[in-house]
């Protein structure tokens, strides 16, 4: 059974940065694509990016330029750097695992870690 | 962005009963639809992909159709542990997208 945790989540100030990872077990790490979705609490969920198998990367237009998604195979890990921040980028950050039933369907999510950017 | 619009926004059932689900998409997404279901301080659970098929473990009770724009989750007989918020997502055009959920609540 694999097992998805993140960490690196807190309190940061407006214009702050953040850096997010999520270890991975139980999983042939280098043999998925990894996301990060978020949920503001209360709301929907916002895909905020996504690394292919051959390190190949998206971000939607709200998080493009900010925010840069990366993966260390040999560590089973993927992080998120989250730099300039916003209010609206307040939310609940799950890791995500994608490509066992095809690219783009989450079949794995970690428990999630709140990020609060607030002065 | 391919908006998926979900109605209703809450439905009330009663256990034992059918629930029927609808997401719309602002444009075809073929069948490269999924369906989440996310309890309270959960994180999501995927149920249904490709429209139709029945991820690993989800009991058949949990049905999926359509194609194109329009999409239709059906739950045949409710039991307690299924009310939950339901999400749509769809996986044709980058940035994938959600739905905003229906909230299937006990009637």
């Amino acid at each position: 059974e694999g097992q998805l945790v993140e960490s690196g989540g807190g309190l940061v100030q407006p214009g702050g940065s953040l850096r997010l990872s999520c270890a991975a077990s139980g999983f042939t790490f280098s043999s998925y694509d990894w996301h990060w979705v978020r949920q503001v609490t209360g709301k929907g969920l916002e895909w905020v990016s996504a690394i292919g198998t051959a390190a190949d990367t998206y971000y939607p237009d709200s998080v493009k330029g900010r925010f840069t998604i990366s993966r260390e195979n040999a560590k089973n890990s993927l992080y998120l750097q989250m730099n300039s921040l916003r209010g609206e980028d307040t939310a609940v950050y799950y890791c995500a695992r994608a490509g066992y039933y095809g690219s783009g369907i989450v079949d794995y999510w970690g428990q999630g870690t709140l990020v609060t950017v607030s002065s | 962005e391919i908006v998926m619009t979900q109605s209703p926004a809450t439905l009330s059932v009663s256990p034992g009963e059918r629930a029927t689900l609808s997401c719309r998409a602002s444009q075809s997404v073929s069948s490269n639809l999924a369906w989440y279901q996310q309890k309270p301080g959960q994180a999501p659970r995927l149920l249904i992909y490709g429209a139709s098929t029945r991820a690993t473990g989800i009991p058949a009770r949990f049905s999926g159709s359509g194609s194109g724009t329009e999409f239709t989750l059906t739950i045949s007989s409710l039991q307690s542990e299924d009310f939950a918020v339901y999400y749509c997502q769809q996986y044709t055009y980058w940035p994938y997208t959600f739905g905003q959920g229906t909230k299937l609540e006990i009637k």
